[in-house]
């Protein structure tokens, strides 16, 4: 079975500290995908990233960057130098492959960790 | 922009009766996904649409309905809200074929109060 796991479920850090949110999953597929979302108090679901299982080059984009390591199953997400902006709560999600011809790819979510970046 | 779209934003219904939610898309995503949030809880997801094809998560209760009578809505019925289905209610489009697994586009939610 998928499991994803966010062991933090609450962080407060002061403006311009850098912070790393953790995601530990679990599957027994050879191919996956995970996925960061954001949610901001408004409650949409915003997408951050894409990283499939056989691509484990770190990536940056601007103050976000993302650290994929199949060897323990962990893809962190670390935000540098945070605002208040980056308030919200985070969800690290699987992707499972479709049940069928018919079906979509079905998302496991963790718990989500709230961020609280004070000024 | 191309979007998905969500209304109400926020639902006020009273016990038993019942109530639709709708989603809309322009993003001519072929599968259509619900899910149901509640406070402090990651997604659930509820079920999918794929194209017409109807896919059930085994736990959702019958008293969820959907339909998609086209690619661009897909509604959400609720036929006899109880207290516990008090929520947030989230539609996600994605475009899916064989083996992809691309990422779900997620509209704006809505609120619903059970009174």
């Amino acid at each position: 079975a998928q499991k994803v796991t966010q062991a933090q479920t609450e962080i407060s850090v002061v403006e311009k500290e850098d912070v790393t949110l953790d995601c530990v999953y679990e599957t027994r597929d050879t191919t996956y995908y995970l996925f960061w979302y954001k949610q901001p108090p408004s409650g949409e679901l915003v997408f951050l990233i894409r990283r499939n299982s056989f691509d484990e080059q770190n990536e940056i984009s601007g103050r976000y960057s993302w650290n994929f390591q199949k060897s323990t199953s962990s893809f962190n997400f670390t935000i540098t130098a945070s605002q208040v902006v980056d308030s919200a709560v985070y969800f690290c999600a699987l992707s499972e492959p479709p049940m069928n011809n018919n079906a979509g790819n079905m998302l496991t979510f963790g718990g989500g960790t709230r961020l609280m970046v004070k000024p | 922009d191309a979007m998905v779209i969500q209304n109400p934003r926020y639902q006020v219904t009273q016990f038993g009766k019942p109530v639709t939610l709708s989603c809309s898309q322009t993003l001519n995503h072929n599968v259509m996904y619900w899910y149901q949030q509640k406070s402090s809880q990651a997604p659930k997801l509820l079920f999918h649409y794929y194209d017409k094809d109807f896919n059930n998560e085994a736990d959702t209760p019958d008293n969820f309905q959907s339909r998609r009578p086209n690619t661009s809505f897909c509604f959400l019925d609720i036929r006899s809200p109880g207290l516990g289905d008090a929520a947030m209610y989230l539609c996600a489009t994605s475009r899916v074929v064989l083996y992809s697994y691309n990422e779900q586009f997620f509209g704006p939610g809505t609120r619903l109060t059970v009174l």
